[in-house]
């Protein structure tokens, strides 16, 4: 079934470890999202790629880094956790020149930080 | 910087008409969103406006006021299984795609 997968689904990580949340689409869209979806403050944009090889910042970068060597992965760094950063995360895709161009979304990340 | 404003929660009865509202003050609007998430789940789409107007997709439809800044999704004919969270979010652009969302409003429907 094509569409995004995201692994690991649910991780428990001690402060300070590197964590690398995978992401990959097969739908072969240009554009790719990373957002922590935290209860009260809805989905925030973390990092964002529109096409490989370019990634961008959105709303909330800071501890976290991207790369989007090639159209179908677009993995999110976590290089030091901190208990701040638990959240459930969701990777996102969408075809820009498509007709409205939504985003489709994995079924997320549950990360603990402790 | 950008502000999407949607109620935090809502309750309806089984078969009835809800109606939540989005109000946005962005800059680069390239359309606005709505979706669906249910608890523990992905959010998934529901409706796509860029111009003036509304779209009628089933019991679902969305209008959109871009003067005002304004977005509604209008739910008819409740079911228990629209309980779940409603999520408004516009697309950005300036060079660039983004979405960014509201805080989303969660409906119940009760019985």
């Amino acid at each position: 079934i094509a569409g995004i997968t995201q692994a690991p689904t649910s991780q428990i990580l001690a402060a300070g470890r590197r964590m690398t949340l995978r992401c990959t689409q097969d739908m072969r869209h240009n554009a790719m999202y990373w957002y922590r979806q935290d209860l009260g403050l809805g989905l925030r944009l973390i990092h964002y790629s529109n096409t490989a090889g370019t990634t961008g910042k959105g709303e909330v970068p800071d501890g976290y880094s991207v790369s989007r060597a090639n159209t179908d992965d677009f993995p999110l760094t976590l290089a030091s956790a901190v208990p701040s950063q638990t959240s459930v995360y969701f990777c996102a895709s969408s075809d820009q020149g498509g007709h409205t161009g939504e985003l489709f979304f994995g079924e997320g990340s549950r990360l603990t930080v402790l | 910087g950008q502000n999407i404003d949607q109620p935090t929660e809502m309750t309806a009865t089984e078969g009835a008409i809800v109606q939540i509202n989005c109000t946005y003050q962005t800059s680069g609007f390239n359309g606005l969103f709505w979706y669906q998430q249910h608890a523990g789940e992905a959010p998934t789409f529901l409706s796509y406006n860029v111009l003036d107007g509304l779209e009628e997709k089933g019991r679902f439809s969305s209008f959109l006021s871009r003067s005002k800044g304004y977005s509604y999704l209008l739910l008819k004919e409740l079911q228990m299984k629209d309980s779940a969270s409603y999520l408004c979010a516009v697309r950005l652009t300036s060079g660039t795609y983004k979405y960014i969302f509201g805080t989303g409003t969660r409906l119940k429907v009760l019985a």
